[in-house]
């Protein structure tokens, strides 16, 4: 499978705790963007990175957040002192650089926060 | 943040019938695009559009790009029980961030066999 991969797919987690997601892109994509995504809503973004570099954040990424690249290929987004908002679906998605429209979904992290 | 004015919220249509839903907004967009999401998955991409009165079509699907850039448009025909799940637009808006798509809510259908 070439498409963009997600782990884990589904992570329950109680109030306080810190949670790491990792997203794979379809390789040789060069941006890799997250995004959040709530019930009955379409997804919002949260940052992006063109190979390691994050190149922008949304005002939705608090300071609880941290998304890395390091090698400009995989990215781990984490979550410190998680709170029962951050219950969502956690999107990423990929295109090749230059193309920053068609961007590739993976099938997402559904985080529960109890 | 900000999203979409995507329409109708839902519909219940018959095996067969043709559906169309729009997505407008009160900026102007560089790109339009469909994506349609199953439950527990994450979107796939149905069509692109790039121009300004551009029409493009994907199968039984065809999609148009508004010509005030502000608006567009999704016409499935002769639907299948497959179409069922979330279809959503997204936008790139003019002068906004490189890559930060923008949603709609999304238009949930049902198809009936």
């Amino acid at each position: 499978d070439t498409g963009v991969s997600q782990n884990p797919r589904h992570k329950i987690t109680k109030r306080g705790q810190n949670v790491t997601f990792r997203c794979d892109p379809i390789s040789e994509h060069n941006r890799l963007y997250w995004y959040r995504q709530t019930l009955g809503q379409g997804p919002e973004f949260l940052t992006y990175f063109q190979n390691e570099a994050q190149l922008e954040k949304s005002r939705l990424l608090s300071d609880r957040f941290s998304a890395e690249r390091p090698k400009g290929s995989f990215s781990t987004l984490e979550i410190q002192r998680t709170e029962q908002g951050d219950s969502a679906m956690y999107l990423c998605a990929s295109n090749p650089s230059g193309r920053n429209d068609e961007q590739f979904f993976g099938p997402g992290t559904r985080l529960t926060v109890l | 943040g900000q999203q979409l004015n995507q329409s109708p919220q839902s519909m219940f249509i018959q095996e067969g019938e043709d559906v169309s839903m729009n997505c407008t907004s009160s900026s102007i967009f560089n790109t339009w695009l469909w994506y349609k999401q199953d439950p527990g998955e994450g979107p796939v991409l149905l069509i692109a559009l790039y121009k300004a009165g551009e029409l493009t079509s994907n199968g039984r699907l065809t999609a148009q790009f508004g010509i005030t850039r502000k608006d567009s448009f999704l016409n499935i025909s002769a639907s299948i029980p497959s179409d069922v799940g979330i279809y959503f637009c997204a936008g790139l808006r003019d002068g906004g961030s490189q890559g930060n798509l923008i949603f709609g809510k999304g238009t949930k259908l049902s198809v009936k066999p």
